[in-house]
């Protein structure tokens, strides 16, 4: 079955930290990756996507992910966290094998303290 | 470019109306998607389409229909809603398929509906 986990459906952070949001698909092959965020009453935003190449991808606003093939994983990252920052943040999955078919983790609500 | 248009952005809906979502794109995208979200649940997918003419299921398409008359709009219709239908909507479109050449998939705004 088609599968991607986020493994937090909340994380409260204070500024300045660091943040690790996990991701794991269940596809085997070749995969396209992305990560989009939504502001509060807003529509998804793309923060960064993976194709090919180099499996550390640079987004918008300092955010960072690392695709991890051997794991299946596609953690998203940020040195140090802004109050601005609080959103929810979805991983999502496109498997060649299932055409265009993008699919979605459950999301992870950020929340930062100021 | 207005991008991706859905309206409305707020519905009310009694049990057993029906109604349509529209969704409209200036950016000549051959791919259109519609997707639900819920609470902890992500986005499902609704339908797609992968061009004028051209409609198939996704995740979760009982209680709606699609059609793709134009390549630019990509209409949502709730046959009889029902409380299960409560969800915010997202129409989406990219150039083609996700999986060819790399191209993003742009979202609308949503639309938010409840059926009472």
């Amino acid at each position: 079955a088609q599968s991607v986990s986020q493994h937090n459906h909340h994380v409260i952070l204070s500024e300045a930290a660091s943040l690790e949001l996990g991701c794991n698909y269940s596809y085997g092959g070749t995969v396209n990756l992305f990560w989009y965020v939504q502001y509060p009453g807003q529509h998804l935003q793309l923060l960064l996507k993976y194709f090919s190449g180099d499996p550390l991808v640079k987004g918008i606003k300092g955010f960072e992910a690392e695709f991890i093939k051997s794991k299946f994983s596609f953690n998203l990252r940020k040195p140090s966290v802004q109050w601005s920052d609080t959103a929810e943040y979805f991983c999502a999955v496109n498997a060649m094998e299932y055409g265009n078919k993008l699919v979605f983790g459950a999301g992870t609500i950020l929340r930062v303290k100021s | 470019n207005a991008g991706v248009t859905q309206t409305p952005k707020f519905q009310v809906l009694k049990t057993g109306q029906s109604m349509t979502l529209q969704c409209a794109q200036d950016m000549n995208h051959e791919y259109m998607s519609w997707y639900r979200q819920d609470p902890g649940m992500g986005l499902r997918l609704i339908h797609y389409s992968v061009g004028a003419g051209i409609t198939d299921q996704g995740e979760v398409p009982n209680g709606y229909n699609v059609s793709r008359s134009t390549t630019e709009d990509f209409p949502l219709r709730l046959l009889s809603a029902a409380p299960s239908q409560t969800s915010v909507y997202f129409c989406a479109s990219s150039y083609s398929g996700v999986s060819h050449s790399g191209n993003t998939i742009y979202f609308g705004e949503g639309s938010w509906l409840t059926v009472v």
